[in-house]
Parts: structure tokens; C-alpha cells; sequence
């Protein structure tokens, strides 16, 4: 069972635009949401996360939103950038001790300058 | 700290042959998990420690795989016999813990079996 859902499966943007990747969860004890960013032939690293007494999340040309109610949350890239051609990963995890990260399945993001 | 080392990068091996990965975690890190990466299933977790002790094995797919954290520097995934459906790229990675909530991935071995 998945537990988290992660769309689109991949993105192609223009240089300047917006790229939207939106993650679904349903485990309502989830309560850290990280997105992680690899580059080909690296290890994901962190990018961004957000806990859900926020609904919202930026730093730099990067934005989470999050909605509880909808138990969904999305990441924004603002003037996307070649340099940004990656897979991006959402996930979510719950505390009690420990932070043991569950990913979406990854989107595949090219920008084109 | 130079971060989490995974050794081979590559390895290429033949159907029944054991395969053995290996992970140094970053120093001081409390938890260390072992990723499995393919483009059917993205990132799945396979198995987690916590001060040397496996704590969540429910991800590892097949008894042919097992692993073993010896002491707080090392650690290794084992698959035995190997088959070509177990190629992918295995990730370990490393944690605080508690209430530090990153990941730190190493770089991952490219496994091939044929």
C-alpha cells in the first residue's frame, strides 16, 4: 500500500516557469514532510520540508503548500531553472522518537532553457 | 565529515551469485536505513537500525536479503543468491534521529545482476 502518492510521474517546463509537483498522504500521524532533490548518479538530499502547523513553506524559488484537511501538499518552483533538472521526492513521516521517512515515487523534472 | 560512503558504486554480477554492499555512516549518526531505488517503485525502504540494532525489516523483499551493522561505522546488505529482478540502485543512508528529521544519502551502488 502506498502511502504516499506522488504526481506527475515526470514534468517538462520551459526556463522562467513554474514547476508543480503535488503528494498525497493518508496516514494522519504523518506529521513532517520533507521533499528531497537528486541529480543523476547522486543520493537524494533535503531540499525543503514542512510540519503541518504551517500551511505554508518558502525558501528562495522553492514553496511547499500544505493542506491538512485534504492531507496534501505540493511543491512549487518558482522560475525554474535548467539547473533544477532532477527528480524530486516528497515524503512524510511521523515522530514518536524517530523520523523514518516514507517516499512518493518520484518526479522526473526537465527544464528547458 | 566526508557523509555517508557506499561501496561498490557499481557492481555487476551473475544470477546466484551473493552480492555484498557496504555502508559507512556519518559519525555520531543514530540511525542508519537501506534504500532500494527502481523506476517501478521508486525509493522503498528495506531495513532500518538504531544504534546497531535492525529495528524495521518488513521492507527486506525475500530472505535472500539480509543485513548486518556490526558497530556504529559500518554496515552491509546481503543478497544471496542474487537474481536479475534485484537490479537497482541500493541507498544507504544515515540520520540523527529523534527530533533531526534529514536523511543523508550516500551515493548508492548500481546493481546489475544478469
Amino acid at each position: 500500500q502506498q502511502q504516499v502518492k506522488q504526481s506527475p510521474q515526470s514534468l517538462i517546463v520551459q526556463k522562467g516557469g513554474i514547476s508543480i509537483i503535488n503528494c498525497a498522504y493518508e496516514n494522519t500521524a504523518f506529521d513532517y514532510f520533507p521533499w528531497y532533490q537528486q541529480f543523476p548518479g547522486k543520493g537524494p538530499a533535503l531540499l525543503i520540508a514542512i510540519r503541518p502547523d504551517v500551511s505554508e513553506k518558502k525558501e528562495g524559488r522553492f514553496t511547499i503548500s500544505f493542506n491538512k484537511s485534504a492531507k496534501q501538499f505540493s511543491l512549487h518552483i518558482m522560475d525554474s531553472q535548467p539547473g533544477d533538472s532532477a527528480t524530486y521526492f516528497c515524503a512524510a513521516s511521523k515522530g514518536g522518537g524517530s523520523y523514518i521517512p516514507t517516499f512518493g515515487r518520484g518526479t522526473s523534472l526537465i527544464v528547458h532553457p | 565529515d566526508a557523509g555517508v560512503i557506499q561501496s561498490p558504486r557499481h557492481e555487476v554480477t551473475e544470477m546466484g551469485q551473493e552480492v555484498t554492499l557496504r555502508c559507512k555512516p556519518i559519525s555520531g549518526h543514530d540511525y542508519l536505513f537501506w534504500y532500494r531505488q527502481t523506476m517501478m517503485r521508486g525509493l522503498e525502504l528495506l531495513i532500518y537500525f538504531n544504534n546497531n540494532v535492525p529495528i524495521d525489516d518488513s521492507g527486506m523483499p525475500e530472505d535472500r536479503f539480509s543485513a548486518k551493522m556490526p558497530n556504529a561505522s559500518f554496515s552491509t546488505l546481503k543478497i544471496q543468491p542474487s537474481e536479475p529482478r534485484d537490479s537497482a540502485v541500493y541507498f544507504c543512508a544515515s540520520s540523527p534521529g529523534l527530533m533531526n528529521t534529514e536523511a543523508f544519502f550516500g551515493q548508492g551502488t548500481r546493481l546489475t545482476v544478469v
